[in-house]
């Protein structure tokens, strides 16, 4: 059964930077095709998403917030963690992450964590 | 940058078929997938590449793709089915493909 978890802070204020951890069990990143990606969802709008890691440490980001974002795993501790610097008020949001399933190497997410809301303000 | 574009709502009375519809220029080319929000819940993934239905999620779920538009429809409609409704693909126009999502469809079942 595979299941997800994200941690972190609820408050952050602007510039800082947010480090969040999403531990799941269930499934190794070590086996070929696994990864694990990063989804925000700010409040009363639609999803975003941030980041992917795959199981051979390939890393995946989204454009447009690539110079802000670091993904990395541990595959000892079924951790990954993202990190998001030089937060703002815009990014308040419920930060998720999501199992990608690999079917024929296409990415797509089958299960995902319950979320976190994570608020930027001063 | 690219982008998938979803009608903001759609209604049905219960019973009837719901058809939620996703645009973009590469849909030809790549696939589609779909995520079913309930209010404060995580989304979860009732359609992948197209027109595949995971198990668990109930066969009056299907998806079907023509040209640069893909359609969820969702047949015999129940008060549950309630949700917002999210496409997924990919851009593929960047030096690597990477995940996109739709701006989301509010079903409303009257």
């Amino acid at each position: 059964q595979i299941t997800l978890k994200e941690s972190g802070p609820t408050l952050v204020k602007p510039t800082q930077t947010l480090t969040l951890t999403c531990t799941f069990s269930g499934f190794s990143l070590s086996t070929s095709g696994v990864g694990v990606g990063w989804i925000r969802q700010p409040p009363g709008k639609a999803l975003e998403w941030l980041a992917l890691i795959y199981w051979n440490d390939d890393k995946r980001y989204s454009p447009s917030l690539k110079s802000r974002l670091t993904i990395t795993k541990d595959t000892s501790k079924n951790q990954v963690v993202l990190t998001m610097t030089n937060m703002d008020p815009v990014d308040t949001a419920t930060y998720y992450c999501a199992h990608r399933k690999d079917i024929g190497g296409y990415d797509f997410f089958d299960y995902w964590g319950q979320g976190t809301l994570v608020t930027v303000s001063s | 940058s690219y982008e998938l574009t979803q009608p903001p709502s759609v209604s049905v009375s219960p019973g009837q078929t719901a058809r939620i519809t996703c645009s973009g220029d590469a849909l030809p080319k790549q696939y589609a997938y779909w995520y079913q929000q309930k209010p404060g819940q995580a989304p979860v993934l009732v359609i992948y590449k197209d027109s595949e239905r995971p198990s668990g999620i109930p066969e009056r779920f299907s998806g079907s793709s023509s040209g640069t538009t893909v359609t969820l429809t969702i047949s015999g409609v129940q008060a549950e089915d309630e949700a917002d409704y999210y496409c997924q693909s990919a851009d593929s126009s960047g030096t690597y493909p990477h995940v996109v999502f739709g701006g989301g469809t509010k079903l409303t079942v009257l």
